[in-house]
């Protein structure tokens, strides 16, 4: 089993400014994957950024930047130059690599201050 | 990626009728998952729907209430079975598109009971 923990239920950040998301999972599988999901109002689930487990670089997708720490079960993910767009629910998600299988984390909703 | 049509956007239905949601997706795939949704709440993870077998459904989810039809590769149908106010959340389709692929979601369907 897996289970995804986000303790941050809400964030603000100003505009052009960074903010970090934490992310803490647990899980007995060996080979996992590792996901940072955005859903806006519009309530589409868009995906950010992927990493997969057995890789110790970061992953990073333009302004979008992961620290990853495998054995502290840890994956936050960093949000450079915010701007209005990227508010919304941000969901951290493991998916086991044997049947795909996700498991959410409740997720942290990111305010966005012109 | 995968272009992935769920139908209907929304609907609003009466307590202990039925209501089918369909997911259509533009290329083959090799898996196709539903997911509920509840209000301000994460997502949860129903079953995998499997081509041409029964579905695997998650515990707390049975086929009397969520039965799911996946006829071929591009297509599923969840179908939510007498309904009640409880039954209100967002239900979502996701689709991979092969091995160590992330998933791809459907813009959802956003159902409430009376």
């Amino acid at each position: 089993a897996q289970t995804v923990t986000q303790s941050q239920p809400e964030m603000s950040v100003q505009e052009a400014e960074t903010v970090t998301l934490s992310c803490t999972y647990d899980t007995s599988e060996s080979d996992y994957y590792l996901f940072w999901y955005k859903q806006p109002p519009s309530r589409q689930m868009i995906l950010v950024i992927r990493q997969e487990a057995y890789k110790q670089q970061n992953a990073t997708e333009n302004r979008f930047s992961v620290n990853f720490q495998k054995a502290a079960k840890s994956f936050s993910l960093k949000i450079s130059d915010s701007q209005l767009g990227d508010a919304a629910m941000y969901f951290c998600a493991a998916q086991r690599s044997n049947d795909y299988k996700l498991s959410f984390g409740a997720g942290t909703t990111v305010t966005v201050r012109a | 990626s995968a272009v992935i049509s769920q139908k209907p956007s929304r609907d609003i239905c009466q307590r202990g009728t039925s209501l089918t949601i369909q997911c259509q997706v533009d290329s083959q795939v090799t898996m196709m998952f539903w997911y509920r949704q509840q209000p301000g709440q994460s997502l949860t993870l129903i079953a995998t729907a499997n081509q041409g077998s029964e579905a695997t459904y998650e515990s707390g989810f049975v086929i009397d209430k969520f039965p799911i039809s996946r006829p071929n590769l591009t297509f599923s149908t969840l179908t939510v079975s007498n309904m009640s106010p409880e039954d209100s959340s967002i239900y979502l389709c996701s689709v991979l598109t092969g091995d160590n692929q992330p998933q791809h979601f459907g813009d959802g369907t956003r159902l409430s009971i009376l």
